[in-house]
């Protein structure tokens, strides 16, 4: 079945340590985002990418970091930078550019800090 | 830049009641997009909107995009436990990001 994979689900983190999780993705879209969803709000775009090797900065990319070296990958890593990291993180990919087609979500990854 | 709102946050109806939650924007939209997150799930696409003041119907859904295409609504006709869920509404200005609602989540009272 073609879809998205998110891995870890689970993810603890102490202070000062980068994490990066995995996003990964066979339905050949070329397109790739990552989310972020904190509790009672929307999502925030975090970075987005439409083609391999490329790769913008959306809303609140500061303390994060993403690379784009395969079209069926978009890790993103999480900073000791990143003040408040704690949060439930999407994935998502389209077919198209983000503004004219729908959204495919992974099922998410959930990162605590202690 | 580019702001969505949506309203109520919280919604709690009985089953059989009617629901209905608005997007409004702070600019004009390209299209609108909205989807589904059921309690501790992923968002789920369930429809796009293009064209000024269209009506789109799925089932006991129907959404309606502004003839100004600055808002959006959807509409549920007599509610059942399976819609349950937040609802988020997410618009585009053309070559802009996508943006996100807050998203309004539904309760349903058996």
């Amino acid at each position: 079945d073609g879809g998205i994979t998110q891995s870890p689900k689970y993810l603890f983190r102490k202070e000062g340590q980068n994490v990066t999780l995995s996003c990964e993705q066979n339905l050949n879209h070329d397109a790739m985002y990552w989310y972020r969803q904190d509790p009672g709000q929307g999502l925030r775009l975090i970075y987005y990418s439409q083609i391999v090797n490329d790769f913008q900065k959306g809303d609140i990319a500061e303390g994060y970091s993403v690379s784009r070296e395969k079209k069926e990958s978009f890790p993103l890593t999480v900073t000791s930078a990143q003040k408040n990291p704690t949060a439930f993180y999407l994935c998502a990919s389209s077919r198209q550019r983000m503004n004219t087609g729908e959204l495919f979500f992974g099922e998410g990854s959930r990162l605590t800090v202690l | 830049g580019q702001q969505v709102m949506q309203i109520p946050q919280y919604q709690h109806v009985q089953e059989g009641e009617d629901f209905t939650t608005y997007c409004n924007s702070s600019t004009t939209l390209s299209n609108i997009q909205w989807y589904k997150q059921r309690p501790g799930g992923h968002p789920v696409f369930l429809i796009q909107l293009v064209k000024s003041g269209e009506v789109k119907k799925q089932k006991r859904l129907t959404f309606q995009f502004g003839e100004a295409k600055k808002n959006s609504s959807l509409h549920i006709t007599a509610t059942q436990t399976t819609d349950v869920g937040t609802y988020f509404c997410a618009g585009s200005g053309g070559y802009q990001k996508v943006t996100f609602g807050t998203g309004t989540k539904l309760q349903v009272i058996p």
